[in-house]
């Protein structure tokens, strides 16, 4: 079974760049969740969908951040514009059924310049 | 919201020697889970524990939960080069969202 993925691994972009990230959760699985680790910081939850609906935005930083699940299946993560502080490694996770142990993705390091 | 605090940041040991790292809440937690991260890696889930007093062992590794479910310890016998890493907790304090604590980093010296 194929666990979760996401691209591109890396992204280097300048501040006032826009960036969309994406995520393919585990097949079946109908939560998903953004999660960003800031250097030197613990890993901070920023969004849940169930299926397509945003379950729970509230660690979403500000309104450059949008997220997208149409159909339910793969997610996407968009910064505009993205500004220094917005660097760090975005990891997305996926759960399903009963069984809430979410399953992370290997993560996308961005670096904003 | 829920937040746990997690100690040491960092820990050095020498290959052979014990690690612990521990979480702790200023609330009674419904539970906990631990996750490694490799270095270059991902979260992996290793364990969740829910029940006060709780004693849980993955090979070298003992989980535990306190018995006011206020706190835990991941504890590794014996360490070797492949435990290097750092050690998550984390909670739910809702139904999904995980709140993870900043993790602990472990070295281990050949």
């Amino acid at each position: 079974e194929a666990g979760v993925t996401q691209f591109p691994s890396h992204s280097v972009i300048e501040k006032g760049q826009t960036v969309t990230l994406r995520c393919d959760p585990i097949s079946g699985h109908d939560n998903l969740y953004w999660y960003r680790r800031v250097m030197g910081k613990e890993i901070k939850f920023l969004l849940h969908f169930v299926k397509e609906s945003k379950q729970d935005e509230s660690g979403m930083p500000n309104n450059r951040f949008l997220a997208e699940r149409t159909g339910g299946t793969y997610s996407t993560l968009k910064v505009q514009p993205a500004e220094l502080e917005d660097s760090g490694v975005y990891f997305c996770a996926s759960s399903g059924g009963l069984d809430r142990t979410q399953y992370f993705g290997p993560g996308t390091r961005l670096t904003v310049l | 919201g829920q937040q746990v605090m997690q100690i040491p940041q960092y820990q050095h040991v020498q290959e052979g020697e014990d690690f612990t790292t521990y979480c702790n809440s200023s609330t009674t937690l419904s539970n906990i889970q631990w996750y490694k991260q490799r270095p270059g890696g991902h979260p992996v889930f290793l364990i969740q524990l829910v029940k006060s007093g709780e004693v849980k062992k993955q090979k070298r590794l003992t989980f535990q939960f306190g018995e006011a479910k206020k706190n835990s310890s991941l504890h590794i016998t014996a360490t070797q080069t492949t435990d290097v890493g750092t050690y998550f907790c984390a909670v739910r304090p809702g139904s999904y969202q995980l709140t993870f604590g900043k993790g602990t980093k472990l070295s281990v010296i050949p």
